[in-house]
């Protein structure tokens, strides 16, 4: 079957960096999205990975090794605003998203 | 650009009771979702639609649950008879396309419904 994993929550320090992690397994895989939801609202997107390695988007990086089925979100300078869960999707081969349950991030001051 | 729209935005029922949602994706935007998020959970796929035909439903109760885009633009989805287990934001999306590549999917405000 087709499977997401990543931790349910976290807790940081603001100011610090983090890094959320991804584990998937899907039939066939056209690319990850990590998304960004508050609570409450909408998800927003992040990132949007499809080859291999490091994509830098201001404090925001997304990582991807399609070998090893694994994406990672990593958060620089943590602010209070960054509080919010954090979905990890993955494009199958139908380019069906495949999502997470989101991990919900706790920033503390 | 506008986004997209959804109403509304919160609704209590009582079980057995019938419910419609609304959806206006974002202009030209040809692929339309609806999702059911549960508290705590990432969102399901109900239905996919590619302009006004439906692309994956797997997912959708049939029973109770249909869906609708006429026109290829507007959507609603409705549920007759409302379950407690229901309960969950209703979240609509849209993509400029669908298929090969990638698209990415804009998303409504969603709309909470509580069903008691």
């Amino acid at each position: 079957g087709q499977n997401i994993d990543q931790p349910t929550e976290m807790t940081a320090t603001e100011g610090a960096i983090v890094q959320i992690n991804c584990t998937y397994q899907t039939s066939g895989f056209n690319g990850l999205f990590w998304y960004q939801q508050h609570a409450g609202e909408a998800p927003t997107f992040l990132s949007y990975n499809v080859l291999d390695g490091l994509e830098e988007k201001g404090r925001f990086s997304s990582f991807l090794s399609r070998s090893k089925g694994y994406s990672y979100l990593l958060l620089k300078e943590l602010q209070m605003k960054d509080s919010a869960s954090y979905l990890c999707a993955a494009l199958d081969s139908n380019y069906q998203l495949i999502w997470g349950a989101g991990t919900k991030l706790i920033i503390k001051p | 650009e506008a986004g997209v729209a959804q109403s509304p935005r919160y609704k209590i029922i009582e079980k057995r009771q019938s419910v419609a949602f609304w959806c206006n994706p974002i202009s030209g935007h040809a692929t339309l979702y609806w999702y059911q998020q549960i508290l705590g959970q990432g969102p399901k796929l109900l239905i996919q639609f590619q302009n006004n035909g439906v692309v994956d439903d797997s997912q959708l109760p049939k029973d109770r649950f249909s869906a609708e885009r006429l026109k290829g633009v507007d959507s609603t989805l409705k549920i007759q008879p409302a379950k407690l287990e229901d309960s969950a934001v209703y979240l609509c999306a849209s993509s400029e396309g669908a298929g090969e590549g990638y698209n990415e999917q804009f998303f409504g405000p969603g709309t909470r419904l509580t069903v008691l």
